[in-house]
C-alpha cells in the first residue's frame, strides 16, 4: 500500500539555523499539506500546497517558513532561522483530491531546537 | 476558525459508549476525524460532507449536522484499542485550510 514517508524521522538543531524537512507524498496525489504539533498539543495547520503554489497557509506560516516540490515527488518545507518554540513534530500530509479525499499522514519529523 | 471538542477526555471501560462532540463557528464542507496514538500520526477514521449524513464502520460512526456545524462520533462498544486522542477536522472549502479541532482523549480501562 503506498504511504507517505518523510525524511529524518529526527532532526537537532542550534537555534538560527536552517532546516529542510523532506516528505515523499503519495504519487497520484495533488494537493499536500504540513501540519505541526508541539508536544502534548493540538495539530496545527501550516500550509496547503497544490498546482506548484501555495493554497493557503495559516498564521503560523510566517517568512521564516516555505515550501517546494522541487523535483516533482518531494515536498519540502524549509524553515530559515530556528527558534526554540518551533521544536515540535512536523507532518506531512497528501491528497489525490479535495473532494471528499481522505488525507493520508506521515510519520512525522520530530524537530528539537536547542 | 479551530472548531472545538468536547469532552476534553473520557474515561471509559471495555464495553462502555463514548461520543465526542466538534463544533464550528464556520459553515463547513466536511468534517474529518482523526484518531492519533501517542507519538504516531493521525489516523484517518471516516469524512462525512455537508448534507448531514451518517457514517459508519463497526462500532465507529459519525454524523454531520450541517446547520448547527456540528458534528459528533459515536463509538460503541468500546475496546482496548479506541484508546488514543481523537481529533475532527474541518474544512470550510476544498483543499485549502484544514483545521483540527482541540482534540480529546480517550482511555479505555479493561
Amino acid at each position: 500500500e503506498p504511504e507517505v514517508t518523510q525524511t529524518p524521522s529526527h532532526q537537532v538543531t542550534q537555534m538560527g539555523q536552517e532546516v529542510i524537512l523532506r516528505c515523499v507524498p503519495i504519487s497520484n496525489h495533488l494537493y499536500f499539506y504540513w501540519y505541526r504539533q508541539i508536544l502534548g498539543q493540538k495539530v496545527e495547520f501550516l500550509v496547503s500546497f497544490y498546482n506548484n503554489e501555495i493554497s493557503e497557509k495559516s498564521e503560523i506560516f510566517d517568512d521564516q517558513f516555505s515550501v517546494e516540490r522541487p523535483d516533482g515527488s518531494n515536498f519540502t518545507l524549509k524553515i530559515r532561522s530556528t527558534k526554540l518554540e518551533d521544536s515540535a513534530m512536523y507532518f506531512c500530509a497528501s491528497r489525490p483530491t479535495a473532494l471528499a479525499g481522505e488525507q493520508y499522514f506521515g510519520p512525522g519529523t520530530r524537530l528539537t531546537v536547542t | 476558525q479551530q472548531p472545538v471538542q468536547s469532552p476534553q477526555a473520557v474515561i471509559l471501560r471495555e464495553g462502555e459508549d463514548a461520543v465526542i462532540n466538534c463544533s464550528s463557528s464556520k459553515a463547513l464542507y466536511s468534517v474529518h476525524w482523526y484518531r492519533q496514538k501517542h507519538g504516531e500520526a493521525p489516523v484517518f477514521l471516516m469524512i462525512l460532507l455537508k448534507g448531514g449524513e451518517q457514517k459508519g464502520h463497526e462500532k465507529i460512526s459519525a454524523s454531520f449536522n450541517e446547520k448547527k456545524q456540528q458534528s459528533s462520533l459515536y463509538l460503541t462498544a468500546s475496546q482496548l484499542s479506541y484508546s488514543g486522542t481523537y481529533f475532527c477536522g474541518t474544512e470550510v472549502n476544498t483543499g485549502n485550510q484544514f483545521y483540527f479541532g482541540t482534540g480529546t482523549s480517550l482511555t479505555v480501562i479493561p
